[in-house]
């Protein structure tokens, strides 16, 4: 168990649907990452939260946002769903900002768009 | 483009042999590279890192070795256990920079 809770475990959904795929980092991680993992391919970096401020974004949609709340959970909205955005969605925390500092990731949340 | 590439879907080998995992990149500007072991319906979990400032990191029954010159590492397990099946992430990141970038990993079966 990484301490790191993600729900729910499973999202069907249709297309232009929008949904909203939460995380709980470990106890004391100020960092929140979201990652995408479409079938077959490897796990795709989408934005970084330090503290409730945004770090880093990588290859998010427009339609995609996220925030990191005080109590430091993190929320994930995806809106105007598509049939590509089926993918596992997965949630990683870490103490500090940076790479030295290992992800801990949570078990994912598997978004289904029909 | 992928910048980190695992070329082997899959790998088979006995209990008790040496695992042999590989992974290229093509960013010069990595400087930190990690492995993640994937169980299924789990999320990845970290097993071992390296900086490029070394060209080998040992822990347990697994050691990561860095080329830089042929921008390559690899992760070896000895000896493999059945409990190594799992699907293995090579990633890779530059310091400063949040994006760590993964290869699309390769699934290791340890066969008893």
């Amino acid at each position: 168990d990484s301490g790191v809770t993600q729900t729910p475990k499973h999202l069907i959904t249709a297309t232009g649907q929008r949904v909203t795929l939460r995380c709980s980092p470990r106890s004391g991680d100020l960092s929140v990452y979201w990652y995408q993992q479409s079938l077959d391919q490897g796990l795709q970096f989408l934005i970084h939260y330090y503290n409730g401020e945004e770090r880093a974004k990588g290859n998010i949609l427009e339609r995609f946002s996220a925030q990191q709340f005080p109590d430091l959970h993190s929320e994930l909205n995806l809106s105007s769903l598509e049939l590509g955005d089926s993918a596992l969605y997965f949630c990683a925390s870490s103490v500090e900002q940076g790479y030295n500092s290992p992800l801990h990731f949570g078990n994912g949340t598997r978004l289904t768009v029909t | 483009d992928q910048q980190v590439k695992q070329n082997s879907p899959s790998l088979s080998v006995q209990e008790g042999r040496i695992s042999i995992l590989n992974c290229d990149y093509t960013n010069s500007m990595f400087d930190y590279f990690l492995w993640y072991k994937k169980y299924p319906a789990e999320g990845p979990t970290f097993l071992i890192s390296i900086s490029s400032i070394k060209d080998k990191n040992e822990d347990g029954r697994f050691t990561v070795f860095l080329n830089k010159s042929a921008k390559h590492l690899s992760l070896h397990i000895v000896p493999s256990q059945p409990g190594d099946s799992a699907v293995y992430f090579c990633a890779a990141s530059i310091f400063g920079n949040e994006k760590l970038t993964f290869g699309t990993g390769t699934r290791l079966t340890i066969i008893p």
